[in-house]
């Protein structure tokens, strides 16, 4: 089975640090996503990635940024957390034509 | 913590009866479709798929039931559990090739009650 694993599952953080979040998948996928997600929002995505040092916008990437140095890691930043970005996020990670395989969710209070 | 399930349709079904959640899409173009199940606390996972040249799939006590003609996907859960109850999202590949992106639902709270 594939493994996306998020590094951390509670996260607490102040107004303007820079926060980063990692996801490592296991599977050798080529495409990653971030999302957050929000009572009555749904999932949206941040940003995604199909291959090493690519990345593209989602519908929401004002305020983040991401990193893909190595295929199986894909980081999300946060360069100074607000705390409109208290939610909880969650890696994916695809082979072609699949469905996401989903990490287990980081959940991020900003205060 | 704020639970994902809040804000959300909601539908309660006694244990042992069948569930079916409904799910309406928006592109006609999408050629795949995929139900989640969210327990709180956890990330979703992958349930069961189906492709757009399909319009019934099967697998252990779920159905999946699409109708493109009305843009519209069911989920149906035979003998509900306790265990089944979750968050469900379906979702929507709008996208082929390289890059394949899916749009969610928002998603439905099945409660089952004991």
């Amino acid at each position: 089975d594939v493994k996306v694993t998020q590094s951390s599952r509670y996260l607490v953080k102040r107004t303007g640090e820079k926060v980063f979040l990692e996801c490592v998948q296991d599977m050798d996928h080529e495409n990653m996503f971030w999302y957050r997600q929000d009572p009555g929002l749904g999932l949206r995505l941040i940003y995604f990635s199909y291959d090493v040092k690519m990345k593209e916008k989602g519908d929401i990437p004002e305020g983040y940024s991401v990193s893909r140095e190595k295929k199986e890691r894909f980081s999300l930043i946060l360069e100074s957390a607000s705390t409109n970005q208290t939610s909880m996020y969650l890696c994916a990670s695809i082979e072609r034509n699949y469905g996401y395989t989903f990490g287990s969710g980081t959940r991020l209070t900003v205060v | 913590g704020e639970s994902v399930g809040l804000h959300l349709p909601t539908l309660s079904v006694q244990e042992g009866d069948n569930s079916i959640i409904n799910c309406a899409y928006s592109n006609s173009a999408s050629d795949y479709f995929i139900w989640y199940k969210q327990e709180s606390g956890k990330g979703p996972q992958f349930i069961i798929d189906i492709r757009s040249n399909m319009d019934k799939r099967q697998g252990q006590r779920v159905t999946v039931l699409l109708n493109k003609t009305v843009k519209h996907l069911s989920l149906q859960i035979a003998a509900t559990q306790p265990g089944d109850s979750a968050v469900y999202f379906c979702a929507e590949n709008l996208y082929g090739g390289a890059t394949n992106k899916l749009i969610f639902g928002t998603g439905t709270l099945l409660a089952v009650q004991p």
